[in-house]
């Protein structure tokens, strides 16, 4: 149980376009999602969390007019890299925490997604 | 805010012991843990509640010091398949944010 599927998983996008990031909770309900960027062998930079219904919480230094988040319902979340140049090149990772629980749960993260802008 | 891990890598022979640290200079509720292998998304390991609590899976376990913020991940009697890249996540208060330390990479030779 606890699948989180995440789309697309790669994308190659031209500078200045647009580009919309899936992530859905399969089998489970999420409250609460979270956004990670990843570069090679570094570490997981949180970017913003995003709540069912609400607007997102977004970290200190992450522009939220360029990293639109989403979260309609309590199975997607999505995020929108506006106007994408070579520097948003990285790897975007969702992760989900499920409701209803008694204790703490762990994240389930989606496989990512490599983003290349040319 | 960012944990910090130590050591950053550690090379292994199948069969040998790791130990993974992880500390905070902030008050802790709770520390996951979390290995990821390359090109993949980071697979749970466990969470350490404040308390003390001493988790198990396998042989993997890890402790949570709440008294220091600190936690260690343990890794016995390593296999090939424990390589990849070790993350711990700190969590300040319940369902709040997860922030994760840079990482320690373990390579396991046979």
């Amino acid at each position: 149980g606890a699948v989180v599927s995440q789309h697309p998983s790669w994308v190659i996008c031209k500078s200045g376009t647009s580009v919309k990031i899936e992530c859905r909770s399969l089998d489970f309900q999420a409250t609460t999602m979270f956004w990670y960027r990843q570069f090679p062998k570094q570490s997981l930079m949180l970017m913003a969390t995003s709540n069912e219904g609400s607007k997102a919480t977004y970290e200190q230094g992450v522009e939220k007019d360029k990293f639109l988040i989403n979260h309609a319902s309590l199975t997607l979340s999505t995020l929108t890299v506006t106007s994408a140049h070579p520097e948003d090149s990285s790897f975007y990772i969702c992760s989900a925490r499920g409701t209803g629980r008694k204790y703490n749960s762990p994240l389930h993260f989606g496989n990512g997604t490599r983003l290349t802008v040319t | 805010q960012q944990p910090v891990q130590s050591p950053q890598a550690v090379i292994l022979r199948e069969g040998e012991d790791a130990v993974i640290n992880c500390s905070s200079s902030k008050a802790l509720y709770s520390v996951h843990w979390y290995r990821q292998k390359h090109g993949e998304a980071p697979v749970f390991l466990m969470i350490l509640l404040k308390g003390g609590e001493q988790k198990g899976h396998e042989k993997i376990s890890a402790s949570f010091n709440e008294k220091k913020q600190q936690s260690s991940l343990y890794l016995t009697a390593s296999q090939l398949s424990y390589s990849g890249t070790y993350f711990c996540g700190t969590e300040r208060g319940r369902d709040d944010k997860i922030i994760f330390g840079k990482g320690t990479r373990l390579h396991i030779l046979p």
